[in-house]
């Protein structure tokens, strides 16, 4: 299947700073790019759509100003959550959808986010 | 909106058959998919039926579909300690360029040796 990677796996900071997550699709391009959160226990929660070239589109409750989104190349979208928070820690995941292969997305391995 | 259920837990002992359920509300489902998730690490898409199928079997994997009960299942033969992992049932309506995929909250399947 199609391969998604994301950098970095995990990474720690301190609350106020800035986290940059990239998500690549490396055999395939990809017109349009998934942000996901993942809390503990729970499912994935669809944060926005990323699409090249294009603003992202973001679901209900999720603060553009807060979780930015850039789609700059067909294969890089990149997701920097600004001014960072305890509560903001979490699992983030990004998929890529294939349009070679009905569809499908496909996952990266996910970003854990530890804000102190 | 969508909702799609799945039981939280499931035990099996090795080299049992497992049966995730997951049912779902939305009648314009045209992909399902079944996800798995090891500790720590995204998803891995495990297999996917579209809505006009009623099975498929993949190796070990057999998903079945009932549309009119909007009920889904992912069985798992010979299960293995190595398939121990969370597993989620997705479900997506075809709508051209935007796709929205709306997940389980995933079923801890636990397998023991």
């Amino acid at each position: 299947g199609a391969v998604v990677s994301q950098h970095p796996s995990w990474v720690i900071c301190k609350s106020g700073t800035s986290v940059k997550i990239e998500c690549r699709s490396l055999d395939f391009q990809a017109t349009t790019m998934f942000w996901y959160r993942q809390f503990p226990k729970q499912s994935l929660m669809l944060m926005a759509t990323s699409n090249e070239g294009s603003k992202a589109t973001y679901e209900q409750g999720v603060e553009k100003d807060k979780f930015l989104i850039n789609h700059a190349s067909l294969t890089l979208s990149t997701l920097t959550v600004t001014s960072a928070h305890p509560e903001d820690s979490s699992f983030y995941i990004c998929s890529a959808r294939d349009p070679r292969s009905t569809d499908t997305q496909y996952f990266g391995p996910g970003t854990r986010l530890t804000v102190l | 909106g969508e909702d799609v259920e799945q039981s939280l837990f499931l035990s099996v002992r090795e080299g049992d058959s497992s049966v995730i359920n997951c049912t779902y509300t939305d009648s314009s489902s045209t992909y399902l998919y079944w996800y798995k998730q090891e500790p720590g690490a995204g998803l891995q898409l495990l297999t996917y039926i579209f809505s006009n199928m009623d099975m498929k079997q993949d190796q070990r994997l057999t998903v079945l579909l009932n549309k009119k009960d909007k009920h889904l299942s992912l069985r798992i033969a010979d299960t293995q300690t190595g398939d121990s992992a969370i597993y989620f049932c997705a479900e997506t309506p075809f709508t051209g360029g935007y796709q929205k995929v709306t997940f389980g909250t995933g079923t801890k399947l636990q397998v023991i040796p």
